[in-house]
């Protein structure tokens, strides 16, 4: 089992809709959780981060958290051609030694059609 | 702009030839990690270093080693190049190891291409 998994195929929407992408982690332990944007040939940009069961607002992005079902999930409203990216979603994972590596999905491709 | 900086931005280089590539790390961050992004992947943890040790390490063979400098910036070098190791390598710096809610902010990534 993979210990972050994002499965939906490349998602288009049209502009001003609403995106919503999901994300399942294995590891109930995992506390920490972050949904980076990356645009193609770029590197990821974290644009949110959740540590709490429920909903976080930022701007037009909304991350969800349930702990009990293990996923996380990222709203993008009003949706802008310049959303179109992909989307990676991220789980913090305590190592041996008490170090915290990222584990990432592979990430879903979102196009914005005008 | 995340204050992490990288170099270079691309490299092209032939199998069995070493490389390094270097990172520096956002100010007041002690923390720098380093991932592998292959096309079309998340990317994959190499090994995280703080305070200049070696703070823990993905599922990489030795040839991946490298070094944290007291002025926060850091190494990633890769021995005897494979073709398998054409990727984007991204380092990410973090303010404190090991805190629950480490955010790691990552640089512009270096594309190497092995040929």
């Amino acid at each position: 089992q993979k210990e972050v998994e994002q499965n939906s195929g490349p998602l288009s929407v049209p502009e001003g809709a609403i995106a919503s992408l999901n994300c399942t982690y294995s590891d109930r332990v995992s506390q920490s959780f972050f949904w980076y944007r990356q645009y193609s040939g770029k590197s990821p940009e974290l644009i949110m981060s959740i540590y709490s069961n429920g909903d976080k607002e930022d701007g037009r992005f909304t991350a969800q958290l349930n702990k009990a079902s293990q996923y996380v999930s990222l709203l993008i409203r009003d949706s802008q051609p310049s959303d179109s990216a992909t989307y990676l979603c991220a789980a913090i994972k305590r190592g041996t030694y008490g170090n915290n590596r990222l584990a990432f999905g592979k990430g879903n491709q979102v196009v914005v059609i005008p | 702009e995340t204050g992490v900086t990288q170099s270079p931005t691309h490299l092209i280089k032939t199998r069995g030839q070493q490389v390094t590539l270097r990172c520096s790390s956002q100010s007041g961050h002690n923390t720098v990690s380093w991932y592998q992004q292959a096309l079309g992947q998340g990317p994959q943890f190499i090994f995280q270093y703080y305070r200049e040790e070696e703070n823990g390490r993905g599922n990489f063979p030795p040839r991946f080693s490298g070094l944290q400098f007291p002025n926060y910036s850091s190494e990633l070098n890769v021995n005897a190049l494979e073709l398998d190791d054409s990727a984007l390598y991204l380092c990410a710096s973090s303010e404190i190891a090991g805190a629950p809610r480490e955010t790691q902010y990552f640089g512009p990534g270096t594309r190497l291409l092995v040929l």
